[in-house]
């Protein structure tokens, strides 16, 4: 089972940051929070994924809280086609990733 | 550089009928897996393979679902006979080695229509 809670949808209007929670509040010390999306009629795609520090990458930011119960990716600039829904997964390893349902976010024009 | 390739992209069948998915994954990487996904579900871990070794197939049920993949590079995902409720997205990924964080990289799937 997922060990995560995430909203099963949100909205966010062309331009601005989307900002998409995740609780993970049975995660353990050695585990990773990772985050992938899905565009419709394609495979996921990995993101982004973090242990204790906030990372950042050329798609995206993750923030991890400091009790590391919950995450937000953060989206700084969304477009449409960053339409899609969202994973996140925890897991000690990237070799075995349970996927829960997602976020699906819908970016408005 | 190619990603990972599947082969078909749509499949309709007949219920007791067999059925195979193939997957090319990216050039270098050790390890293969397949994933099952249903309508508005996330994919589900069916296999994964380290080379040549199927090294978790717990999740793939053996009566009907055979998976291969000789030479450790190419793979194959075979259902006989199938069954209506085999119908969902079937995933390949490929990841370049055991390492804990790497990352899997996901064809398009092939999209399975049993009737």
């Amino acid at each position: 089972d997922a060990k995560t809670t995430q909203p099963p949808s949100m909205d966010c209007a062309e331009g601005r940051a989307a900002n998409l929670p995740c609780n993970h509040s049975t995660i353990s010390g050695n585990e990773y929070v990772y985050w992938y999306r899905q565009i419709h009629s394609q495979g996921p795609q990995y993101i982004i994924h973090g242990l204790k520090n906030n990372e950042t990458n050329e798609m995206a930011s993750l923030i991890i809280t400091e009790d590391r119960k919950s995450s937000t990716l953060i989206l700084p600039h969304a477009t449409l086609r960053d339409t899609a829904v969202y994973y996140c997964i925890v897991n000690q390893g990237a070799q075995k990733l349970v996927f829960g349902q997602g976020t699906r976010l819908t970016i408005n024009p | 550089e190619a990603g990972v390739v599947q082969s078909p992209r749509y499949k309709i069948i007949e219920k007791k009928q067999p059925v195979a998915f193939w997957c090319n994954p990216i050039s270098g990487h050790n390890t293969l897996y397949w994933y099952l996904q249903n309508l508005g579900q996330g994919p589900e871990l069916l296999i994964r393979y380290e080379n040549e070794e199927a090294v978790d197939d717990s999740q793939l049920p053996k009566d009907r679902f055979s998976a291969e993949r000789l030479k450790g590079v190419d793979s194959t995902l075979k259902i006989q006979p199938a069954e209506l409720g085999d119908s969902a997205v079937y995933l390949c990924a490929s990841s370049p080695r055991q390492g804990m964080t790497d990352t899997q990289y996901f064809g398009p799937g092939t999209r399975l229509t049993v009737l």
